[in-house]
């Protein structure tokens, strides 16, 4: 069951637009969201995290959302830049268990 | 302090043999998780493990794979007579909490079954 959804497989964006990368999950038993950051060949790495606590949390040009309500988090990336191509996934953390997303690749065209 | 280290980054096995994929977590961490990635798809949660315990394998095919992560070494994911399917970059990742936390990833291992 995939409790944890990234309905776009693929995003394109011009260099210096925003990049929004939109996440959706069914358990209401996570409390704990992050992004991570995958290049090819390459393990994921850790981008920006957020507690179901909070509604935003920033860090430079990564913002993250979490709209507790519709089970939704997005991932803001402004100014978008040529580096940040890569395929980004979403998770969703509880006590003992941490679930990812297929997730979307993201093109940065300079 | 170094990474989470996984390997063989890259193991090749004949369908029918072991593969033995090994993840040294990062020091002070206690909890491991592996995930399966077949190709053009996402991260797929195999099995989450602490020390000498395993939590969760809701995600490990009932057949032919086993994990442990004993007291003292590495985290093991073992695949016995490897089929064709099974080719897949598999990721470990290691945190020091339980939930709540950040979880590092490992570089993967690729298992290419020939």
């Amino acid at each position: 069951d995939q409790q944890v959804k990234q309905n776009s497989p693929s995003l394109s964006v011009q260099e210096g637009r925003i990049s929004i990368l939109n996440c959706d999950y069914t358990n209401s038993m996570f409390d704990y969201f992050l992004w991570y950051k995958k290049y090819p060949a390459e393990g994921p790495t850790f981008l920006i995290s957020i507690s179901s606590i909070k509604d935003k949390n920033e860090d430079g040009r990564f913002t993250v959302f979490l709209n507790k309500s519709a089970k939704h988090l997005s991932l803001h990336i402004v100014p978008s830049q040529p580096g940040d191509s890569a395929v980004y996934f979403c998770a969703a953390s509880a006590y003992n268990d941490m679930r990812f997303g297929a997730g979307t690749r993201l093109t940065v065209k300079p | 302090n170094a990474g989470v280290m996984q390997n063989p980054r890259h193991l090749v096995r004949r369908r029918g043999q072991e593969a033995r994929l090994r993840c040294s977590p990062m020091k002070g961490h206690s909890h491991v998780y592996w995930y399966r990635q077949l190709p053009e798809e996402g991260l797929k949660f195999m099995v989450y493990l602490q020390k000498e315990n395993i939590i969760d394998e809701s995600g490990m095919p009932k057949e032919r794979f086993s994990a442990e992560f004993p007291k003292e070494g590495p985290s093991i994911l073992r695949i016995q007579q490897v089929v064709r399917g099974d080719s897949a970059a598999y990721f470990c990742a290691s945190s020091v909490l339980r939930g709540q936390t950040e979880a590092f990833f490992g570089q993967g291992t690729r298992l290419t079954v020939v």
